[in-house]
């Protein structure tokens, strides 16, 4: 079976801080997406990574993609208060080729 | 805008009861999904659908069913509900190659006691 850890589990900082949240397996994907979930709401797409080494910048927010698709991270800068939330990875691969989602990071950032 | 639409935001139901939880989703997509979430488990997959008529287990499919008569809607189905079914029910859909990730419902919070 697939698995994607998450670290860390839990994550509350201040405003303006930077954070990094990682999302590891042992198992190679085909591609690896990040969801944002806001309380009350499904889980929302912010960026799919396809190639190792691959990297993404979505204004603050930066993800990388491990060189051996194993692994990767998400990286805030300045984080404000809209950036809280439950922070999900998925990786894509295996005989199915379904999506295998991650833990979760849940973020608070406080003003 | 895109949408998938779960019935019900809020549930309670009684132990052994049969429950019925329905998605609606107007993209026109192939797939559709079923996940679990609960605290430090993430999203489990129950069942999963790639055609009408069609249905295939995901990992924890024990005390579930689902139902996809029509392209756009898949139920899912406790035939007799139990406490530790209690959780947050997420309907998801995608195209085939899933390239633009899951669209998924607001989430359904069921409680059985």
């Amino acid at each position: 079976t697939q698995l994607l850890e998450q670290s860390p589990q839990f994550l509350s900082i201040q405003e303006g801080e930077n954070l990094t949240v990682y999302c590891n397996s042992s198992s190679v994907f085909s591609s690896l997406q990040w969801y944002r979930q806001e309380p009350g709401e499904g889980p929302v797409l912010l960026v799919t990574v396809v190639t190792g080494g691959e990297v993404k910048k979505l204004k603050r927010l930066t993800f990388q993609f491990g060189d051996a698709r194993k692994d990767s991270s998400l990286h805030i800068t300045a984080a404000q208060p809209g950036d809280t939330g439950l922070y999900l990875c998925a990786g894509r691969g295996g005989a199915t080729n379904k999506l295998i989602f991650g833990t979760g990071t849940l973020l608070a950032v406080q003003p | 805008d895109v949408k998938v639409t779960q019935s019900s935001r809020y549930l309670v139901k009684r132990t052994g009861e049969k429950v019925f939880l329905e998605c609606v989703q107007d993209m026109d997509h192939e797939n559709m999904f079923w996940y679990r979430q609960d605290p430090g488990l993430g999203l489990r997959l129950i069942y999963f659908s790639y055609d009408v008529k069609m249905k295939e287990k995901g990992d924890i499919p024990e005390g579930y069913s689902v139902s996809r008569e029509k392209k756009e809607r898949f139920s899912l189905i406790l035939e007799s509900a139990s406490t530790n079914q209690t959780s947050m029910y997420l309907c998801a859909s995608s195209s085939p190659a899933g390239a633009f990730g899951y669209t998924f419902g607001s989430g359904t919070r069921l409680t059985v006691v």
